[in-house]
C-alpha cells in the first residue's frame, strides 16, 4: 500500500483565495483525521470521520474551514477565503477504528 | 476535554545512552489509548509505540519502551542505546474510545555523537 496520500505537498496562495487540500486514506481504513500543525499551537485535530461520517468538527477553527468525505477513499479540506494565519502544515491520517493512525506526508500551506 | 502535557520542550542524550521523555495526561475515561509518535525533519509522523489503557504490561518495541502509570496518568518513553537517527520531535498522544485524538506539545530530542 502507498500509505496515506496527500496533495498538493506545497501550496502557496494569496489571501482571499480558496484552498482545497486532498487526502486519500489507506485502503480498508474507516477513520480519517485532519490535523493542523503550527509552531504556536502544535498539532491540532480539526475534524475526524468514521465510515465517511463527520463525528467531531469542534476543532475546525472557523466557518471558513470545511471538510468532506464523499467516499471511503477520498477527503477534502477546504479553506474559503484563506487568510495568512491559516499558514501551517496540514496532515491527514487514517486508521482502522481505534488502531494506530497512519499519517500522510502533510501539505505545507502558505497564505500570503 | 482531555489534555496531554509534555513538560520537556528539549532533551539531549549522548549516543548509545538512555533517555526518558515524560508525558502526562488528564482524562476521566477508563478506556483509551496512548501513543508516542516521532517526527523527524522530513516532518513525516511515525508511530513509535502504542499502549492500551486496559493493559497493565508496558509496551516495548525494540529499543523503545514505555512506563505506563495509569493511576498517575503518566506515560513516559524510554529510548535505550540512542542512535543518531533517533533525533526528532517526539509527540505523546491520547486517543479516546470514540477516536478523539490529542497531542502534547512535543519534545525535541537531540542525539550527540
Amino acid at each position: 500500500d502507498a500509505g496515506v496520500i496527500q496533495s498538493p505537498r506545497h501550496e502557496v496562495t494569496e489571501m482571499g483565495q480558496e484552498v482545497t487540500l486532498r487526502c486519500k486514506p489507506i485502503s480498508g481504513h474507516n477513520s480519517l483525521f485532519w490535523y493542523r500543525q503550527t509552531m504556536m499551537r502544535g498539532l491540532e485535530l480539526l475534524i475526524y470521520f468514521n465510515n465517511n461520517v463527520p463525528i467531531d468538527d469542534s476543532g475546525m477553527p472557523e466557518d471558513r474551514f470545511s471538510a468532506k468525505m464523499p467516499n471511503a477513499s477520498f477527503s477534502t479540506l477546504k479553506i474559503q477565503p484563506s487568510e495568512p494565519r491559516d499558514s501551517a502544515v496540514y496532515f491527514c491520517a487514517s486508521s482502522f477504528w481505534e488502531n494506530e493512525q497512519f499519517f500522510g506526508p502533510g501539505t505545507r500551506l502558505t497564505v500570503l | 476535554a482531555q489534555t496531554v502535557t509534555q513538560s520537556q520542550p528539549e532533551m539531549s542524550v549522548q549516543e548509545a545512552e538512555t533517555v526518558t521523555l515524560s508525558c502526562t495526561y488528564d482524562t476521566s475515561e477508563s478506556d483509551y489509548y496512548l501513543f508516542w509518535y516521532k517526527q523527524p525533519p522530513s516532518r513525516q509522523m511515525i508511530l513509535v509505540i502504542r499502549q492500551e489503557a486496559y493493559k497493565q504490561q508496558n509496551a516495548t518495541e525494540n529499543r523503545f519502551s514505555v512506563n505506563f502509570q495509569k493511576a498517575a496518568k503518566s506515560f513516559s518513553l524510554k529510548i535505550s542505546d540512542s542512535q543518531l537517527g533517533d533525533a526528532a520531535m517526539y509527540f505523546c498522544a491520547y486517543r479516546s474510545a470514540d477516536n478523539d485524538m490529542r497531542f502534547g506539545a512535543g519534545t525535541r530530542l537531540t542525539v550527540k555523537p
